[in-house]
């Protein structure tokens, strides 16, 4: 079975352009979250989408938003990019909501970098 | 004030040289533990999840243990396909569903 598999995997825009990701959770999982991990430091939560409903979101400004389709595929957009969201960008999906302490299952990524 | 707090930030050993690693915790409605292994460019792979004081959980080389306060991930007699960046994550209540990470700690094991 493929695993959680994430678009592009890297990545280079100009400050002030916008960028979209997007992430396909294992099959059969419904909840999908997303992770900005800056070098050197551990990974920080974005947002949790669970039957295409946002269930979590992290202390990200609103330049940051994202969505989940029918399907459960998720795109994460960061507008007017600023130097400091040069990142990793990790998508992790589980079977339900992770109110049952589910584990996550992490892609590879999505490196980031902003000039 | 950080909530997950790992040490060593960096660990060198030999091959078949013991260690632990430590990942300390300041959260009050602690639901689990989770440890996980990242390797450069990839992304974090699930190890262990430990939910209560005293539990115990092992795999190949590795063991995780969990105190009210902190939780070690020992390796016994490490080969250098053990070296990777070692996370611990949180879930607590005060959270929500998120997982809160230590910085990790990069592990080197050299032959």
């Amino acid at each position: 079975d493929a695993g959680v598999t994430q678009s592009p995997t890297h990545l280079i825009k100009t400050r002030g352009q916008h960028v979209t990701l997007r992430c396909s959770p294992i099959s059969g999982h419904k909840s999908v979250s997303w992770y900005q991990q800056v070098l050197g430091q551990g990974p920080q939560f974005i947002f949790q989408y669970y039957e295409k409903e946002e269930r979590g979101r992290g202390n990200f400004p609103d330049r940051f938003s994202a969505r989940q389709f029918p399907n459960y595929s998720s795109e994460l957009n960061v507008n007017a990019l600023l130097l400091g969201d040069s990142a990793l960008y990790l998508c992790a999906s589980s079977l339900g909501q992770q109110t049952t302490n589910e584990k996550l299952f992490f892609g590879s990524g999505t490196q980031l970098s902003v000039l | 004030e950080d909530q997950v707090t790992q040490s060593p930030e960096a660990l060198r050993l030999q091959e078949g040289e013991s260690s632990s690693l430590n990942c300390s915790y300041t959260v009050s409605g602690l639901r689990g533990l989770f440890w996980y292994r990242q390797d450069p460019g990839k992304g974090p792979e699930f190890l262990f999840t430990l939910y209560s004081a005293g539990e115990e959980k092992e795999k190949e080389r590795l063991k995780a243990t969990l105190t009210k306060k902190e939780s070690f991930l020992h390796i016994t007699a490490p080969k250098p396909e053990d070296s990777a960046t070692y996370l611990c994550a949180v879930q607590a209540w005060e959270y929500g569903n998120k997982l809160v990470f230590g910085a990790g700690t990069i592990l080197r094991v050299k032959s």
